[in-house]
């Protein structure tokens, strides 16, 4: 079966410095990745995805990610975190099982992201 | 940009009540997901449609559960018998056709829904 983790319920990081969110996937087959934001009482914003290619990823925001194989984990990354940075970050595969009529999303447990000033 | 709107953006609602939940997917997007987050929980599929019929479902989307897309622009799912348990934002999603580079959900603010 499919599956996500998130090993950190939270991350605290001063502003300025970087910052790692994990995230470790269970799929068979190729993996599609994708991190989402959730802001308080707003929705889940596309973050940025990995389906093949480059194993660096760039998205929005400033936010990277890298996709390791090897060890299964695509963790989102960013050199100077800002305030604004701070929100609740979902990591999700997606279910290649039903092929491209199918395509949901399997996701993790979500990291509460808290950064500093 | 194209968004992904829902409304109401929070439904209270008596158990047993029948409530509808409303989306407008974006334009030209043809797969559509519902999702919910029950409050301090992980995100959870509930539902896919592609033309005009249910493509995957969980188990938690049961008899009482229902999705429609009635006038081309709307998708609504429709809970017929609200539970305590149903109490939980729930997210509509779309996606574009084709694969690869489009296969990135958006989705919207979401609907808390809450029984009473």
């Amino acid at each position: 079966a499919q599956s996500v983790a998130q090993p950190e319920d939270q991350v605290n990081v001063a502003e300025g410095n970087p910052l790692t969110v994990k995230c470790t996937y269970s799929v068979s087959g190729n993996p599609y990745l994708f991190w989402y934001v959730q802001y308080p009482n707003r929705g889940l914003q596309f973050l940025l995805k990995y389906i093949t290619g480059d194993n660096l990823v760039k998205g929005s925001y400033g936010f990277e990610a890298e996709f390791n194989k090897s060890q299964t984990s695509f963790h989102l990354k960013k050199p100077s975190a800002l305030v604004s940075d701070s929100a609740l970050y979902f990591c999700a595969v997606r279910d290649p099982s039903r092929g491209n009529q199918g395509g949901k999303l399997i996701f993790g447990q979500g990291t509460e992201l808290s950064v500093k000033p | 940009e194209p968004e992904v709107t829902q409304t109401p953006s929070h439904q209270v609602t008596q158990m047993g009540q029948e409530v509808i939940l409303r989306c407008v997917p974006i334009s030209n997007h043809l797969y559509f997901y519902w999702y919910r987050q029950i409050l301090g929980q992980k995100v959870e599929f509930l539902v896919s449609f592609y033309n005009n019929e249910i493509s995957e479902k969980s188990e938690i989307f049961d008899d009482q559960f229902s999705v429609e897309r009635p006038d081309g622009s709307n998708f609504t799912l429709k809970i017929r018998s609200t539970k305590l348990e149903d109490s939980a934002m729930y997210f509509c999603a779309s996606r574009s056709w084709g694969t690869l580079a489009k296969n990135i959900q958006y989705f919207g603010a979401g609907t808390r829904l809450s029984v009473l």
